[in-house]
């Protein structure tokens, strides 16, 4: 099973230029997420989607977009990158058996804004 | 959101067991309580989890105090590979238990030493 796959695993990208950070999951979970990590802190929810359709804020969402068309796909926006959005990006999904949920995450983007 | 606290870092022998300490004084009724860990900047990955009683697993057990305000996380026979950051989280139900988002803190990182 490929689980929670993104693309591309590392990029780097001037100041003001735009770029989508893939992310795809082949286990038809309901949730996806979309979290950073800068280097030596713990991680940080950006977006976060209950389903196709849906998505919600998390929280550091500035700067950045999501868009969620299929239960499969969950992509982040940068419209204009900032070196302070140079960070490890982290995302997610998972569903929901009873009260329990686990999130299985993909092995992450390294983005660099220089 | 309830909030966990936890040591920034742990020592811990090879062979030994890992105890781990999280305090969510303000954890509500319904609320469970999360571990997951990090290893060297992979995704995370989910260990265990619990609403009020003891749990064990073939990674790990979680030892929840009665009045819920407290947890601890017990590797029983730790090893090299067991060296990462570890997260206690306190999943965050929103839209009726439907998001199932995971907040993070800076968790602690266990360093196991042969």
């Amino acid at each position: 099973n490929a689980g929670v796959t993104q693309t591309p695993k590392f990029r780097i990208l001037k100041i003001g230029q735009s770029m989508t950070l893939q992310c795809a999951q082949d286990m038809n979970h309901n949730y996806m997420y979309w979290y950073r990590q800068d280097p030596g802190m713990g991680l940080k929810l950006i977006y976060y989607s209950v389903g196709a359709g849906i998505t919600d804020k998390g929280e550091v969402p500035n700067g950045y977009n999501v868009s969620r068309s299929t239960t499969e796909d969950f992509p982040l926006r940068l419209e204009l990158a900032a070196p302070s959005q140079t960070s490890v990006y982290f995302c997610a999904s998972s569903t929901r058996q009873g009260a329990h949920t686990e999130a299985f995450f993909g092995q992450g983007t390294r983005l660099t804004v220089v | 959101d309830a909030k966990t606290t936890q040591p920034p870092s742990m020592d811990c022998a090879e062979g030994r067991a890992a105890n781990l300490p999280c305090n969510h004084s303000t954890i509500s009724g319904n609320e469970y309580v999360y571990w997951y860990r990090q290893i060297h900047s992979q995704g995370p990955q989910y260990i265990i989890h619990g609403l009020k009683n003891n749990e064990t697993n073939e990674m790990a057990s979680l030892i929840i105090t009665e009045d819920r305000k407290s947890s601890t996380l017990i590797l029983p026979h730790a090893t090299l590979r067991d060296t990462a950051v570890y997260y206690c989280i306190v999943r965050v139900d929103v839209y009726g238990g439907a998001t199932n988002k995971l907040i993070f803190g800076t968790g602690t990182l266990l360093a196991v030493q042969p």
